[in-house]
C-alpha cells in the first residue's frame, strides 16, 4: 500500500544537537511539506519542496534545514539554532497542482532534554 | 486577522446530536476547501473535500459559501468516535501549500 512514513516515532535531542527527522513516500506525489504542531495549536509550515532539487521556506523555517535530493525522501533537520523545538513535526505529501488534500505521515514526537 | 479562523471550541455534546462547525477565511482567491480529522496525538486525516455544490458523505455535510468567505461542516447523529479535533484547511492556489485553521474541537458524551 501507498503512503508516508516518518521516522522515529518519537525522539529526544539534547540541548546543541542537531538531529535529523526522516519522511518518505512512495504515492509519487511531488510535493512535500514539513510542519510543526505544538499543544492545543494549528499546524505551522516550516518548508515545502514543490519539485526535486528545489525547496522553499515556510512561515517558521529559522533553525530548519531540509534537503529533496530524492521525489520520495524530504528529512527535515532540526539544528541547534532552533531554541524551542520540542513539538509535533508532521510531514505531508500531495499531488502537485490539482488542489487535492495531503496525505500525512503520523508524526514525529521531538522532545528536548 | 488570521487567515483562517475556526469556532473557538470545545463543543461538547451528546450522543445522536447535531453539530455544526464554521471556518472563515480571508484570501477570496481560494481554490479549494477541506475538512480534516485529528485524534489526539495523531496525524490529521482528510474528512472531505467541500465542494460549491455542497456535498454529503453519511452523517457529514459540507458546505461552501464563497461570497461570504465560509465553511461549515454538519454532523448529523454525533457517535462517541466522532470525538476529535476538526480543521478547517484551505488552499490559496492549487500547487501551492495550505493553510490551516487551529481546529475545533468535539467530545462526544454518552
Amino acid at each position: 500500500d501507498g503512503g508516508i512514513t516518518q521516522s522515529p516515532k518519537y525522539l529526544f535531542r539534547k540541548e546543541g544537537q542537531n538531529v535529523t527527522l526522516s519522511c518518505e513516500q512512495n504515492l509519487n506525489h511531488d510535493a512535500m511539506y514539513w510542519y510543526r504542531q505544538d499543544p492545543g495549536q494549528g499546524l505551522r509550515l516550516i518548508y515545502y519542496s514543490q519539485i526535486v532539487n528545489d525547496f522553499q521556506k515556510g512561515d517558521i523555517a529559522e533553525g530548519y534545514s531540509v534537503s529533496r535530493e530524492k521525489k520520495e525522501s524530504f528529512p527535515l533537520t532540526v539544528t541547534s539554532a532552533q531554541k524551542n523545538p520540542t513539538a509535533f513535526y508532521l510531514c505531508a505529501s500531495s499531488i502537485e497542482g490539482q488542489g487535492n488534500g495531503y496525505t500525512f505521515g503520523s508524526g514525529t514526537r521531538l522532545t528536548v532534554v | 486577522r488570521k487567515e483562517v479562523e475556526q469556532d473557538p471550541g470545545p463543543f461538547n455534546v451528546p450522543e445522536g446530536a447535531t453539530v455544526a462547525f464554521n471556518c472563515t477565511y480571508s484570501n477570496s482567491a481560494s481554490q479549494s476547501f477541506f475538512w480534516y480529522r485529528q485524534d489526539c496525538r495523531k496525524e490529521p486525516k482528510l474528512l472531505m473535500s467541500v465542494y460549491s455544490s455542497g456535498n454529503e458523505d453519511g452523517r457529514f455535510t459540507a458546505q461552501l459559501n464563497r461570497a461570504s468567505q465560509y465553511i461549515s461542516l454538519l454532523i448529523r447523529d454525533s457517535k462517541l468516535s466522532d470525538s476529535a479535533t476538526y480543521l478547517c484547511v484551505v488552499n490559496e492556489y492549487y500547487g501551492q501549500n495550505f493553510v490551516f485553521g487551529p481546529g475545533t474541537r468535539l467530545s462526544v458524551l454518552p
